[in-house]
């Protein structure tokens, strides 16, 4: 697509209940990055993709948290057991190739935990 | 890990002022990043510059690699330039966190009409 698609762009969820992030990339790009913002702050890495395998899942905050991608395309970012701290923005980009060139980032998931 | 830091960290003008802001980093880069964050939320990549300069209308921006810092200008501000600067960095190195950017903490900028 024209650029990076992310769904659902708000999603409020219970305390406890599991949430399901997409990120479409833009064609053709192969390196994909999921970030956090918290409210106020800058931004957290949490995993990256290089085509379907993620070389680096070091910022995960918890074994509640995972990522995949399929096809070298579309990336779900999984919340298990939401808290009141995962309440972020969550923001995918992605890159033609992640050693030479920049990020194009999506308009990101405003999650809300209550 | 890469130290980010970003100067200053709050710039209020008056439409029609310039400014800079810098972005100092602790180790070697091979990827440096300007993005503009606007008051909905949305990252807007002004810049990929990795060292040298490059100009884009009324914004201008200069990478030392050398000496690890970026500056951007901002000439003539309008209000529509309110938001969160963020510099972002890619550390220089082989293995699993080439690919990861590093974020500054931003500078907010606020401009009046």
């Amino acid at each position: 697509g024209a650029g990076v698609s992310q769904s659902p762009s708000n999603k409020v969820t219970e305390k406890g209940k599991d949430v399901e992030l997409r990120c479409d990339p833009i064609s053709g790009h192969t390196a994909l990055y999921w970030y956090r913002q918290s409210l106020g702050q800058g931004l957290e890495f949490l995993i990256y993709f290089q085509g379907n395998s993620a070389p680096d899942k070091s910022g995960l905050p918890s074994d509640r948290f995972s990522a995949e991608r399929t096809g070298g395309s579309v990336s779900t970012l999984t919340i298990q057991r939401t808290q009141q701290e995962d309440s972020a923005v969550y923001l995918c980009a992605s890159s033609l190739d992640a050693r030479l060139y920049g990020y194009t980032f999506g308009s990101g998931t405003r999650l809300t935990v209550v | 890990g890469i130290q980010v830091e970003q100067s200053p960290p709050d710039l209020i003008l008056q439409e029609g002022a310039n400014s800079t802001l810098r972005c100092n980093f602790s180790d070697s880069v091979n990827n440096l990043q300007w993005f503009h964050q606007n008051p909905w939320g949305q990252l807007i990549n002004l810049f990929y510059i990795p060292s040298g300069t490059k100009q884009n209308g009324r914004l201008s921006a200069t990478t030392v690699a050398t000496e690890r810092y970026s500056l951007l200008y901002i000439s003539s501000s309008q209000t529509t330039d309110s938001g969160v600067y963020f510099c972002a960095v890619r550390l220089n190195a082989g293995g699993t966190s080439y690919g990861k950017l590093t974020f500054g903490q931003g500078t907010i900028l606020t401009v009046h009409p």
